[in-house]
């Protein structure tokens, strides 16, 4: 298995509303990360973590909270979003990410409406 | 931190063509060179990659050059495809910095038949 599964694969919500995206990968990695990519441009990273412990917080604003339950399930919870937070939300995970070369794989994304 | 420019930004190709992306990163000490492909609706997939130890690297039609002395880096795509349209972004990061890609600004291929 060579997946990365994130759910749901479209979210619309209100600014008022709390949701969260999902992410699962069977492979054994110890790394997991959430990028947001706007349309016609390049993921940009927002967390890291490694070994299930938050290394790599890019100055995300506090409306997004990332979790990882444990080394196979990472979270992303939303609460009070604006409009330009309106992206596609992608997981990736690695092996490790102790050297810095380490393979990413990423999911399909979930595509984020924010109302 | 690094900063990687990609060229063309978009790259129209007759089917059996070869397809050519290039890359310049400013980061010496960038050390990893993948490249990613992503197709409408889908996440990046990696379609190869380049350590700064070796110059080139090849898998079927693909291909990746590396020049460390002027800091570039290609993708090279022959007998292109139609299956072959999609992004692809090329990206460069360090041993230094813990892992955090930095990604160029991608290029729209389309190969038309």
């Amino acid at each position: 298995d060579t997946e990365v599964t994130q759910t749901p694969k479209h979210l619309v919500m209100g600014m008022t509303n709390k949701k969260s995206l999902k992410c699962e990968q069977h492979m054994g990695h110890r790394a997991m990360y959430w990028y947001k990519q706007k349309a016609k441009k390049p993921p940009e990273l927002m967390f890291v973590y490694s070994y299930e412990k938050l290394s790599i917080n890019e100055s995300v604003p506090s409306r997004f909270s990332p979790e990882c339950p444990n080394s196979s399930l990472l979270n992303l919870h939303l609460h009070a979003l604006q409009p330009e937070d309106s992206a596609l939300y992608l997981c990736a995970s690695s092996q490790t990410r102790d050297r810095g070369d380490e393979k990413l794989f990423f999911g399909s994304g979930t595509q984020l409406s924010v109302l | 931190g690094e900063n990687v420019e990609q060229h063309p930004s978009t790259l129209s190709v007759q089917e059996g063509d070869s397809a050519v992306i290039k890359c310049t990163y400013s980061d010496s000490a960038s050390n990893y060179f993948p490249w990613y492909k992503q197709e409408l609706g889908k996440g990046p997939q990696l379609i190869i990659d380049i350590r700064s130890n070796v110059g080139e690297k090849k898998d079927q039609r693909i291909a990746v050059t590396l020049n460390k002395t002027a800091k570039h880096f290609s993708l090279h795509i022959t007998e292109t495809q139609p299956e072959d349209s999609a992004v692809y972004f090329c990206a460069a990061c360090s041993t230094d910095s813990w892992g955090k890609l930095q990604f160029g600004a991608g290029t729209q291929v389309v190969v038309t038949p």
